[in-house]
Formats: structure tokens, C-alpha cells, sequence
């Protein structure tokens, strides 16, 4: 059984880095798929971040890209998240999530982390 | 890259059924099949109900049905049942990117 676990900062500053990570157990990130982190800001709907291939290919949201990094680390079956420069804006439920790169849907996702920005 | 629209709120009673709207552009939801629907509990991930359009993946209910007819898709929920009471998201590709809807909230009188 495929299950992700997010992990990583529950309060972050404004103008500082969000960073979190996606451990992957029941498979290997290096066989395929692709990996997904996806937001939710308290009480509003879901909005894609971005996702990377197991090759290294990334893919991100335009009105995100200039602040978002994901990287995969396939020694340690695992996938990361960097954003930016964050604001109030930025507060939000953060899932990660297993993808299929050819018809762009998800089919396991991790139980989310709240990521609160705050000083 | 704007998000699809969804009416915010839908109602049935048990036994009933519904549908909730999902509609986009030629440039998403038109131009390819790929639509994936999503379940939201309170509290919970999202839980994938149908893919590519009305693809139901392992252990979900044929209860759960989707449909397209050119930028509009459908999810439609047969035979209503107290469970089905959750936030529902569409989601399509679009660009080499993932857009979804602002999201249904399914009430079950």
C-alpha cells in the first residue's frame, strides 16, 4: 500500500522559506509516477504547486513558479518543497501527493500539514 | 490560468440523485480528457473518485459516474446516500499544468 507522509515547519516567518517533505513508503519514487504537492488555505479550495517526474522533471504553476522548487531524492524515497519569499497568503494545509503524468490526476495523497506564516 | 467553476453548493435527498457542473475552457476541460474528480471530507485529503473523465478507480462506488460534453464536465452521484455528504473538486490539465475547481459542497438532506 502506497502512503505519503508530509513533514517540515508548522510555523513559518514572512519574507522566509517554506520548506517540507514528502516521505514515500509501499514504493519506489525511482519506478515512475509522478509526485505532487497540492494547497489548501483554511476554508478555500485546492490549488497545484507544482510536480516533478522521477526523472527530475519539473512542472510548476505559473503563478507560483518564480518562488516554488521541488527536487526528488530517490536514495532516501523521498520528495521536497521550497517556496519563497512567503506571505500571510502562503498559509495553508499542504498535501503531497502520487500522480499520473500522462492523464494528470492523483491517487494517493498524504494527511496534509498546516504551514502557518506568521511572525 | 483561472480556476474552473463549480456551483458552490448542491442539495439531494437519500435515494436521489445529482449532479455537479465543472466548466472550463477549450484550453482544459475541452481540449483534453483528462478530469479527475475529488471527495472531501472535513478534515481529510481528497480522495480520488473518477479519472479521465469517467474512469472509477478500485473500490469506489458505481454510484459515482462522470461525464464531458465540451468544456463542461458532470459528476453525477446516483442512489444519494448520508456518506456522500463532502466537498467535491474537479481538476484537468491544462498546459503542462494541473488546474482545479473552487469546489462543491454536497449537502444530503
Amino acid at each position: 500500500q502506497v502512503q505519503l507522509q508530509e513533514s517540515g515547519p508548522g510555523l513559518v516567518k514572512p519574507s522566509e522559506t517554506l520548506s517540507l517533505t514528502c516521505a514515500v513508503s509501499g514504493y519506489s519514487i525511482s519506478s515512475g509516477y509522478y509526485w505532487g504537492w497540492i494547497r489548501q488555505p483554511p476554508g478555500k479550495g485546492l490549488e497545484w504547486i507544482g510536480s516533478i517526474y522521477h526523472s527530475g522533471s519539473t512542472y510548476y504553476n505559473p503563478s507560483l513558479k518564480s518562488r516554488v522548487t521541488i527536487s526528488v531524492d530517490t536514495s532516501k524515497n523521498q520528495f521536497s518543497l521550497k517556496l519563497s519569499s512567503v506571505t500571510a497568503a502562503d498559509t495553508a494545509v499542504y498535501y503531497c501527493a502520487r500522480g499520473w503524468l500522462s492523464s494528470n490526476y492523483f491517487d494517493y495523497w498524504g494527511q496534509g500539514t498546516l504551514v502557518t506564516v506568521s511572525s | 490560468q483561472s480556476a474552473l467553476t463549480q456551483p458552490a453548493s448542491v442539495s439531494g435527498s437519500p435515494g436521489q440523485s445529482i449532479t455537479i457542473s465543472c466548466t472550463g475552457t477549450s484550453s482544459d476541460v475541452g481540449g483534453y480528457n483528462y478530469v479527475s474528480w475529488y471527495q472531501q471530507h472535513p478534515g481529510k485529503a481528497p480522495k480520488l473518485m473518477i479519472y479521465e473523465v469517467s474512469n472509477r478507480p478500485s473500490g469506489v462506488s458505481n454510484r459515482f459516474s462522470g461525464s464531458k460534453s465540451g468544456n463542461t464536465a458532470s459528476l453525477t452521484i446516483s442512489g444519494l446516500q448520508a456518506e456522500d455528504e463532502a466537498d467535491y473538486y474537479c481538476s484537468s490539465y491544462t498546459s503542462s499544468s494541473t488546474i482545479f475547481g473552487g469546489g462543491t459542497k454536497l449537502t444530503v438532506l
